[in-house]
């Protein structure tokens, strides 16, 4: 089991629409959790992070938590095709210092 | 601000020549430091990372190593390069305290012929 799953895609979404991003981790110890947006050829810039069960909001974005289902979420409403891009979830490691754990990547595509 | 810089920002090389890739951050002081690499349609993998000067910690055996010479100085070397060292190498920093959100430079892409 990879330590952090995300499903590659691509997801096709409408404009205007909710995007839903979906990431599970293995670590239960994990604190931390990151998403992060990667143009193609272009580094990761980061979107929001969440450390607590339930939602948090940042403008369009929303990113929720389950810890008890090892579960993270990123949701994008009002999908413009400027949001096509792959997204990246990242978690903490446990123990320590900080070490994040980077799924591959889910490729989204925002259509007109 | 800070800023993360790297350079160059594509590079070609042949196998078995050396590499030295460079980062430095602006505006913090004593930042945690990463170098990562991303190969194609791969996620990132996390190579080095250093908590302080001539501090060095690798992730992953493999013929690259890591040095720290200033306190924004993060430098990612090889002595003879492989085919399978080609990629997306990424350099990041972040404060190493709190939620330690990390923040990454615009990256070099390597391809080794």
């Amino acid at each position: 089991q990879k330590e952090v799953e995300q499903n590659s895609g691509p997801l096709s979404v409408p404009e205007g629409a909710i995007a839903s991003l979906n990431c599970t981790y293995s670590d239960r110890g994990s604190q931390s959790f990151f998403w992060y947006r990667q143009y193609s050829g272009k580094s990761p810039e980061l979107i929001m992070f969440i450390y607590s069960n339930g939602d948090k909001e940042d403008g369009r974005f929303t990113a929720q938590l389950n810890k008890a289902s090892q579960y993270v979420s990123l949701l994008i409403r009002d999908s413009q095709p400027s949001d096509s891009a792959t997204y990246l979830c990242a978690v903490n490691r446990a123990g320590g210092y900080n070490k994040l754990i980077f799924g591959a990547g889910t490729r989204l595509a925002v259509h007109p | 601000s800070q800023t993360i810089h790297q350079w160059p920002a594509t590079l070609v090389q042949p196998v078995g020549s050396p590499l030295s890739l460079e980062c430095t951050v602006e505006g913090t002081s004593n930042p945690n430091l990463y170098w990562y690499r991303q190969a194609a349609g791969r996620g990132l993998q996390l190579l080095f990372y250093s908590v302080g000067i001539g501090q060095i910690s690798s992730e992953v055996p493999q013929n690259l190593s890591a040095s720290r010479p200033q306190d924004r100085q993060f430098i990612l070397s090889s002595k003879k390069l492989l085919l399978s060292d080609s990629g997306f190498y990424l350099c990041a920093w972040s404060l190493g305290q709190g939620v330690d959100t990390q923040y990454f430079g615009p990256g070099t892409r390597l391809t080794v012929l």
